[in-house]
């Protein structure tokens, strides 16, 4: 089974502070999503990676950046955390080259629940 | 752009029972795939079904099983026998070119015992 772990599972910080949450899959995917989760909204895609060192903004980047410098690691940084940033977030991976069509699902990791103080 | 929507925030369905999850979409490719994933409370979002779309035939998965309308753009959920374990949080989800997902905002789903 495919396995995707998120570092933390609950996180609290505070404002201003540079907050990273790590993201690992084992099973050798190209393709790495980071979403938020919130109440009513669904998931929101913030960035995903289809390579190494490559990444793509998905709908609501503001705020964040990524890093993928190994295959198995997609990073995400919020570089100056606010309030407004307390939310779900959840990592994906799925298989397949990023140029045809995929019917890959995406594999998905438990969740951190990020507070802002 | 494409956009899924889920107009049904929260339903319930007693034990035993059937119920069907209405999500709709919009794109304008003509090929393309379509999930359903669950995320039962505090745990991880697993994968339901899947749907790909030059496939007429609907997708079925034990319990689960898909109503797809092509030309209406509709890709419904209906799951028989409902079961307390399926109690969780239902996303329909669409994909194409590119691996990029679009999720909707989600059913919350509660089977009464």
């Amino acid at each position: 089974d495919v396995k995707v772990t998120q570092s933390s599972r609950y996180l609290v910080k505070r404002t201003g502070e540079k907050v990273f949450l790590e993201c690992v899959q084992d099973m050798d995917h190209e393709n790495m999503f980071w979403y938020r989760q919130d109440p009513g909204l669904g998931l929101r895609l913030i960035y995903f990676s289809y390579d190494v060192k490559m990444k793509e903004k998905g709908d609501i980047p503001e705020g964040y950046s990524v890093s993928r410098e190994k295959k198995e690691r997609f990073s995400l940084i919020l570089e100056s955390a606010s309030t407004n940033q307390t939310s779900m977030y959840l990592c994906a991976s799925s298989s397949g080259p990023r140029a045809l069509y995929s019917n890959q699902p995406q594999h998905f990791g438990d969740g951190t629940r990020l507070s802002i103080l | 752009a494409q956009t899924v929507t889920q107009s049904q925030p929260e339903m319930s369905v007693q034990e035993a029972e059937t119920v069907t999850l209405s999500c709709t979409y919009d794109t304008s490719e003509s090929n393309y795939y379509l999930f359903w994933y669950k995320q039962p409370p505090s745990r991880q979002m697993i994968l339901v079904i899947r749907q790909e779309a030059y496939k007429q035939q609907n997708a079925t998965e034990n319990r689960f099983s898909v109503n797809f309308q092509k030309a209406a753009k509709s890709f419904s959920l209906k799951i028989s026998d409902s079961q307390l374990g399926d109690t969780a949080m239902y996303f329909c989800a669409f994909t194409n070119t590119g691996n990029q997902f679009y999720f909707g905002t989600g059913t919350s789903l509660t089977v009464i015992p």
